[in-house]
């Protein structure tokens, strides 16, 4: 069974600049998540979607960044403009709602450097 | 969802058992404890979770106190594969509406040969 995917897996970018996020989850998985992760934190959930509904979205910076889940499967996630504190490591998860435990499957992460 | 504390850091010597402890005081009777890991550059991977009653897959084994107030995730034989930072999270589990994961600061485990 194919993980989770995201690309780029690293990208620097100026302060003011835009820049977008790609996801594509476990095959089949209605639930879809984006975290952020800043250096020596645990990761903090950004939006939750199911299918391509919100269900969550209290902790996403809504003035600069944005989510969008076309037909239920990937996902992009985009920053304009960005700010230095900004720079994170950007995950994105996967589960099943018919799994044991509905736990979460993530991707390898995308490190953002915001100069 | 409760809030959990864990210590920052803990050493462990490969071959060993490793014992990570996790106090979840004020967890509410619907919730569950989980476990995930965070290996270094990768994204957290899931290990187990529980209830109340002690659970156990190839992974790991949870156990949990009979007030459920705190639990212990236990690595039976630990490798240097196993130093990671490892997250105890409390959330609704199974047919909960939301499964939101607050994740907090963790414990980083270290492995030492």
């Amino acid at each position: 069974e194919a993980g989770v995917a995201q690309s780029p897996r690293y990208k620097i970018i100026e302060k003011r600049q835009s820049v977008a996020f790609w996801c594509n989850p476990i095959s089949g998985h209605a639930t879809l998540y984006w975290y952020q992760q800043i250096l020596g934190q645990g990761p903090k959930l950004l939006i939750q979607f199911q299918n391509n509904g919100v269900v969550d979205d209290s902790q996403l910076p809504k003035d600069r960044f944005s989510a969008e889940r076309l037909k239920g499967v990937d996902s992009t996630l985009k920053i304009q403009p960005a700010k230095l504190e900004d720079s994170a490591v950007y995950l994105c998860a996967s589960s099943s709602n018919s799994g044991a435990g509905y736990e979460q499957y993530f991707g390898p992460g995308t490190r953002l450097t915001v100069t | 969802d409760a809030k959990t504390t864990q210590p920052p850091s803990m050493d462990c010597a490969e071959g060993r058992a490793a014992n990570l402890p996790c106090n979840h005081s004020t967890i509410s009777g619907n919730e569950y404890v989980y476990w995930y890991r965070q290996i270094h550059s990768q994204g957290p991977q899931y290990i187990i979770h529980g209830l109340k009653n002690n659970e156990t897959n190839e992974m790991a084994s949870l156990i949990i106190t009979e007030d459920r107030k705190s639990s212990t995730l236990i690595l039976p034989h630990a490798t240097l594969r196993d130093t990671a930072v490892y997250y105890c999270i409390v959330r609704v589990g199974p047919g909960g509406s939301n499964y939101k994961l607050t994740f907090g600061k963790g414990t980083l485990l270290t492995v030492n040969p």
